[in-house]
């Protein structure tokens, strides 16, 4: 298809455990966006990728969370040591990267730290 | 800090309007997204605005005033696939970083 997509679109884990999450966006899309969203909350910014440039990781919660990005393509998401307060849907979005530009949405990770 | 405030939930009846108010006061301004988002899916686009004014598409519309920090999304002629949560949206840099509102459910009632 040529939407962004997501995997795994659920994952379980156990307090403790690492996991990791996927995106791949549009082709050709040069930025690249992860959120959060806790039950009933908005969407909360963790960080985005924009061409060469360093990304922006301002949103992250703590040094626990990381994320890479290969060139113009896939992403993933890291969280090491997962807590419980970590449970939510981690959503990916890529756009063609200036400010005004749309962001597409993939279906989204749906996270459960027991 | 950033602040966006929305509603967290409006009913309205079928076929009737209803009007979802934003205010915003962000570190920096590079327009406003609506987003629609149904129970358990994606978020998809609705309107974008940066400059002040109403843009009109079909049945949403969207107004902004930079001065006052506020926009408004307009939903003419309520149908029950519109119920959803409505998400506002700041864009805050040049590449699109935004910062979202907790968004509003509406419920649209036969």
């Amino acid at each position: 298809g040529a939407g962004v997509s997501q995997s795994p679109s659920n994952k379980v884990t156990e307090k403790g455990k690492d996991v990791e999450l996927r995106c791949d966006p549009i082709s050709g899309h040069t930025a690249l966006y992860w959120y959060r969203q806790r039950l009933g909350q908005g969407l909360e910014f963790l960080i985005y990728f924009q061409g060469n440039s360093a990304p922006d990781k301002s949103g992250l919660p703590s040094d626990r969370f990381s994320a890479e990005r290969t060139g113009e393509s896939v992403s993933t998401l890291t969280i090491q040591r997962t807590q419980q307060e970590d449970s939510a849907v981690y959503l990916c979005a890529s756009s063609l990267g200036l400010s005004g530009d749309e962001q597409f949405f993939g279906p989204g990770t749906r996270l459960t730290v027991l | 800090g950033q602040n966006i405030d929305q509603p967290t939930e409006m009913t309205a009846t079928e076929g009737a309007i209803v009007q979802i108010n934003c205010t915003y006061q962000t570190s920096g301004f590079n327009g406003l997204f609506w987003y629609q988002q149904h129970a358990g899916e994606a978020p998809t686009f609705l309107s974008y605005n940066v400059l002040d004014g109403l843009e009109e598409k079909g049945r949403f519309s969207s107004f902004l005033s930079r001065s006052k920090g506020y926009s408004y999304l307009l939903l003419k002629e309520l149908q029950m696939k519109d119920s959803a949560s409505y998400l506002c949206a700041v864009s805050t840099d040049s590449w699109g970083k935004l910062q979202f509102g907790a968004g509003t459910q509406v419920v649209v009632t036969p």
